[in-house]
């Protein structure tokens, strides 16, 4: 069965503006997490949705949002971009939440921002 | 504070060698610990999952142990080969942080042939 699927996967954008992330779970997964991976600060927890509904978020700022769709793919959008976005976005999905399921990642989608 | 440690941060080792990777985490209430490995450029494959009641998982040549009470868990690679070259990461779902998955920063192993 497919994988993990995110779009695109890779873009440039310059300060200020904004960019929204897509990612197409597992089949029958319901849980979508995000996270952040930099080389300075490794992979961070970005936010973590199941069934539409967030159900944990990191440490980020609101310029960092997300959602998920009845049909359980989910975009996340970063607004009014800064240098520090620019990173390796995953998404990963899993059966179950966070707390019980194996997680299964995508390829990434990393944006660049000038 | 590192929440998720991994020792040691490189490795390298000769083709046929079994080898240890090192996790450990400062909160001994976990929900679960998983392995990945990532290959550069790549997203994260799982290797093992183990869950809070587990000891440990077996996957062919790989075994992973948790000892919640000492907040270690293990990552034993029998036999290794050059393909298994990568960064392996070890993540932590830490009820101290809000049920969140936590990861370490990564051993990258190079296996030389």
């Amino acid at each position: 069965k497919a994988g993990v699927t995110q779009t695109p996967r890779y873009l440039i954008k310059t300060r200020g503006q904004q960019v929204t992330l897509s990612c197409s779970p597992i089949s029958g997964h319901r849980s979508v997490s995000w996270y952040q991976q930099t080389p300075g600060q490794g992979l961070q927890f970005l936010f973590e949705y199941f069934s539409e509904t967030q159900r944990n978020k990191g440490n980020f700022p609101g310029r960092f949002s997300g959602r998920q769709f009845s049909n359980s793919r989910s975009e996340m959008n970063v607004s009014t971009l800064e240098l520090g976005d620019s990173a390796l976005y995953l998404c990963a999905s899993s059966f179950g939440t966070g707390l019980t399921g194996e997680l299964f990642f995508g390829e990434g989608s990393r944006l660049t921002v000038l | 504070k590192q929440e998720v440690t991994q020792i040691p941060a490189a490795l390298s080792v000769p083709e046929g060698e079994n080898l240890v990777l090192n996790c450990s985490f400062t909160d001994s209430a976990i929900y679960n610990l998983q392995w990945f490995r990532q290959d550069p450029g790549k997203g994260l494959t799982s290797l093992l999952l183990i869950q809070s009641s587990q000891r440990e998982q077996t996957s062919g040549r790989l075994n992973a142990s948790l000892d919640k009470s000492s907040g270690r868990s293990t990552l034993y690679i029998a036999a290794s080969q050059p393909g298994d070259s990568a960064t392996y990461l070890c993540a932590a779902t830490l009820m101290e942080y809000g049920n969140k998955l936590v990861f370490g920063a990564g051993t990258i192993l190079r296996v030389k042939s």
